[in-house]
C-alpha cells in the first residue's frame, strides 16, 4: 500500500541541527518531497529528490535518501526560530502520476532559544 | 510566493449545500491537482487534471467534482456538504503532467462546514 510515516514531533535548540525522517512504502517512487508549512499557511516546497539520487544539499537543507530502507531524511544546519513549522514528507507512487502525492501526518519542529 | 491563488481564503457552509472552490495556476503550468488537508493531518489527494481532463483521483466520492479551463485555472466543486468536509483545499501546480519535481502550493481556501 502506500504510506508515508514520520515522528510527530521534534525540539532543538537555536544553531543546532535538525534531522527530520521518514519512511515511505512505494519503493517505485519516483520524486520525494519535503515541504514546510507555517501555522495557517500552504505548503511551501523546500526541496525534491529523484529516486536515483542519494543526497541533496541545498544551502542549509540536506537531503538523503536510502533506497533499500525506503528511509529519507531532511537535515536543517544551524536550525532558527523561523524555522518552527510543520515538515512534511511526500512520496509519488507509481501508479498515480507524478502530481499524486502521498503525504505523512507531518513533523512539527519547535526551535527554542 | 508560488504563483497559485485560490479563492476565497475561507468560507462558512452548512450540511447539504454546495461549494465551489477556485484556483489559478502557476503562468506555463498545465496541470493542476487537489488536496483535502484535515487539522492536523497531512493533505489528501483528491483528484488532478491535465489539459481540462481529469486524469487521476484519490478516494473521494463523486461528490467532489472538478474542472480545469482552456487557461488552465480550476474549480473543486463539493456537493451535498458533509461535517467532516470541513478541511484547508489546496491547489497545486505543475509544469505538465509527466514530469516530477516542482509542484507548486496554494495558500489554501478553509472550508468550515456547521
Amino acid at each position: 500500500g502506500e504510506d508515508v510515516e514520520q515522528s510527530l514531533f521534534l525540539s532543538v535548540r537555536e544553531g543546532d541541527s535538525s534531522v527530520i525522517n521518514c519512511t515511505y512504502t512505494d519503493s517505485s517512487s519516483t520524486y520525494l518531497y519535503w515541504y514546510k508549512q507555517e501555522p495557517g499557511a500552504g505548503l511551501q516546497l523546500l526541496t525534491y529528490i529523484f529516486s536515483n539520487m542519494d543526497m541533496k544539499q541545498d544551502q542549509r537543507l540536506t537531503v538523503l535518501l536510502n533506497k533499500k530502507d525506503k528511509h529519507l531524511s531532511l537535515r536543517i544546519a544551524d536550525t532558527q526560530t523561523g524555522d518552527s513549522a510543520i515538515y512534511f514528507c511526500a512520496e509519488t507512487p507509481v501508479s498515480g502520476g507524478y502530481n499524486k502525492l502521498i503525504f505523512g501526518a507531518g513533523t512539527r519542529l519547535a526551535v527554542h532559544p | 510566493e508560488t504563483g497559485v491563488t485560490q479563492s476565497p481564503t475561507h468560507l462558512i457552509k452548512t450540511r447539504g449545500q454546495q461549494v465551489t472552490l477556485r484556483c489559478s495556476s502557476q503562468s506555463g503550468h498545465n496541470t493542476v491537482s487537489w488536496y483535502q488537508q484535515a487539522l492536523g493531518q497531512g493533505p489528501q489527494f483528491i483528484f488532478q487534471y491535465y489539459r481540462e481532463e481529469e486524469n487521476g483521483r484519490g478516494n473521494f466520492p463523486p461528490r467532489f467534482s472538478g474542472l480545469q479551463f482552456p487557461n488552465y485555472s480550476s474549480e473543486l466543486n463539493v456537493n451535498a456538504l458533509e461535517l467532516d468536509d470541513s478541511a484547508l483545499y489546496l491547489c497545486a501546480s505543475s509544469l505538465e503532467e509527466g514530469r516530477g519535481g516542482e509542484l507548486f502550493f496554494g495558500e489554501g481556501s478553509r472550508l468550515t462546514v456547521l
